[in-house]
C-alpha cells in the first residue's frame, strides 16, 4: 500500500479551472491507471498507460488528460471541459507482466470538489 | 459493451453468520476476477482473486467461487466480524484487455 501515494488528499477547484491530480509509484510497475469513483457506484477507468510515454483512454476520458513521462508518475489532469468533475479519484499501479490480469493495487485517493 | 453486475447492494448479517454476494459477467473473454474491499473513505484492497482455470480459491474465512458456464462468481464470508464492514467490489478482466469492470458494489454490515 505505502508504494503508491496520491496527493493532495483533498482537493477543491472552481469551475472554470483545470487540476492536475499526483500519482506516484515506488513498486517498479509498468501500468498505471486512473479510477473514478461516485457514491453508490463502482469504480470507471479514465485512462491506462502500460508503459512510459504511452497511454490510452478508457471508458469515460473525456474532460481529462494524462502524461507518463517517467515509470514513476502518472499525473491526471481535470480540464474545465468535464462536466461534473466532483468525485473521488483513483490512481493504481500493477506489474504489467500479465496484461490486463495483473493485481492492481490502489492509492488512498484524491476527493475533488468543484465549488 | 462489458458489464459486471453485483447483487446484493446492502447486506445487513449478525456477527458469526455468513455472507454471500453475487456477480455476473457479460463478456465470456473474462478470465480473472478480482475482489476488493473498500473501507469508508479509504483505498480498494484485494482481499481474493481467482483466474478461470479454477473453480474455486479460499483463504481463511473468505472463498471466491467461479461458475465460468453461466459467467457467475460470488463471494463467501464465514463467520462474520465488525471489522468486514466495509464495501466490497467483484470485478472482471480478461488477458490482454487491460481494462477491469467493476461492479457497482455491495455495502456489508455486520451487526456485533
Amino acid at each position: 500500500d505505502g508504494g503508491i501515494t496520491q496527493s493532495p488528499k483533498y482537493l477543491f477547484r472552481k469551475e472554470g479551472q483545470n487540476v492536475t491530480l499526483s500519482c506516484e509509484q515506488n513498486l517498479n510497475h509498468d501500468a498505471m491507471y486512473w479510477y473514478r469513483q461516485d457514491p453508490g457506484q463502482g469504480l470507471r477507468l479514465i485512462y491506462y498507460s502500460q508503459i512510459v510515454n504511452d497511454f490510452q483512454k478508457g471508458d469515460i476520458a473525456e474532460g481529462y488528460s494524462v502524461s507518463r513521462e517517467k515509470k514513476e508518475s502518472f499525473p491526471l489532469t481535470v480540464t474545465s471541459a468535464q462536466k461534473n468533475p466532483t468525485a473521488f479519484y483513483l490512481c493504481a499501479s500493477s506489474i504489467g507482466d500479465r496484461v490486463g490480469t495483473d493485481t492492481q493495487y490502489f492509492g488512498p485517493g484524491t476527493r475533488l470538489t468543484v465549488l | 459493451g462489458e458489464n459486471v453486475e453485483q447483487h446484493p447492494s446492502t447486506l445487513s448479517v449478525q456477527e458469526g453468520d455468513s455472507a454471500v454476494i453475487k456477480c455476473t459477467y457479460s463478456d465470456s473473454a473474462s478470465n480473472y476476477f478480482p475482489w476488493y474491499k473498500q473501507e469508508l473513505g479509504k483505498r480498494p484492497q484485494l482481499i481474493i482473486d481467482i483466474r478461470s482455470n479454477v473453480g474455486e480459491k479460499k483463504d481463511q474465512r473468505i472463498a471466491v467461487t467461479l461458475n465460468k458456464t453461466a459467467k457467475h462468481f460470488s463471494l463467501h464470508i464465514t463467520e462474520t466480524q465488525p471489522e468486514d464492514s466495509a464495501v466490497y467490489f467483484c470485478a472482471a478482466t480478461y488477458t490482454g484487455g487491460f481494462k477491469t469492470i467493476f461492479g457497482a458494489g455491495t455495502r456489508l454490515f455486520v451487526k456485533a
